[in-house]
């Protein structure tokens, strides 16, 4: 068990609707990563937070955005949600800061996501 | 972009037998990464290679980083069915980790 924790464990909402996923890191960890899983493929960099501020972000639209909290927990928000949003959405903790590039990072179970 | 492909997509193998899979990249990382996913899990790390041509173990398992740094391999010696799932590789770009599609392990009894 990694120490990373996320909920809910399973969320279904409709298009159009908003949600938030929760995660808490690792003890010691400062660095929060999100990536996207979808069904039979790797997972895929959303965003990452490091002192509560977004450092690094992959190719995701606006609707997707994130907190990171002085605990180090974070958030990952998606508005008006598609179909295609449908997924494992993944959090990483790692101990170290982007700019000396991520260190090794320790995934949650995730939240799995199913957009009606 | 980055991409890593990883071979093969899926392998169907008896218990006791040795798996060997492996990862290529169009660019070059300074890390790579192994982990393996359980169905309804996050992806678990298993192996860190830092080194071009670094080759490490755990228990069952060696991994090889590339002296390219554009490939590594993994394999299992004497795979038991808990080896079951899906096999990813990554390497580590600047703020993220960049994953393979899997390779999914069955093991026959």
């Amino acid at each position: 068990e990694t120490g990373v924790t996320q909920s809910p464990t399973h969320l279904i909402k409709t298009r159009g609707q908003q949600v938030t996923l929760r995660c808490s890191s690792q003890s010691g960890h400062n660095t929060v990563s999100w990536y996207q899983q979808a069904l039979g493929q790797g997972p895929q960099f959303i965003f990452q937070y490091y002192r509560e501020e977004e450092n690094g972000r992959g190719n995701f639209p606006p609707r997707f955005s994130g907190l990171q909290f002085p605990n180090y927990s974070s958030e990952l928000n998606v508005n008006a949600l598609e179909l295609d949003d449908s997924a494992l959405y993944l959090c990483a903790s790692s101990s170290r800061p982007t700019s000396g590039g991520p260190g090794t990072q320790y995934f949650g179970p995730g939240t799995r996501l199913l957009v009606l | 972009g980055q991409q890593l492909n990883q071979s093969p997509q899926s392998m169907f193998i008896q218990e006791g037998e040795d798996v060997s899979m492996n990862c290529t990249s169009s660019s070059i990382f300074n890390t790579w990464l192994w982990y393996k996913q359980d169905p309804g899990e996050g992806p678990v790390l298993l192996i860190a290679l830092y080194k071009a041509g670094e080759l490490t173990s755990n228990g069952r398992l060696t991994a090889q980083f590339g002296i390219t740094r554009k490939d590594s391999f993994l394999n299992i010696s004497a795979s038991i069915p808990s080896d079951v799932g899906i096999y990813f590789c990554a390497g580590r770009g600047a703020q993220k980790l960049v994953f393979g599609q899997g390779t999914r392990l069955t093991i026959n009894p």
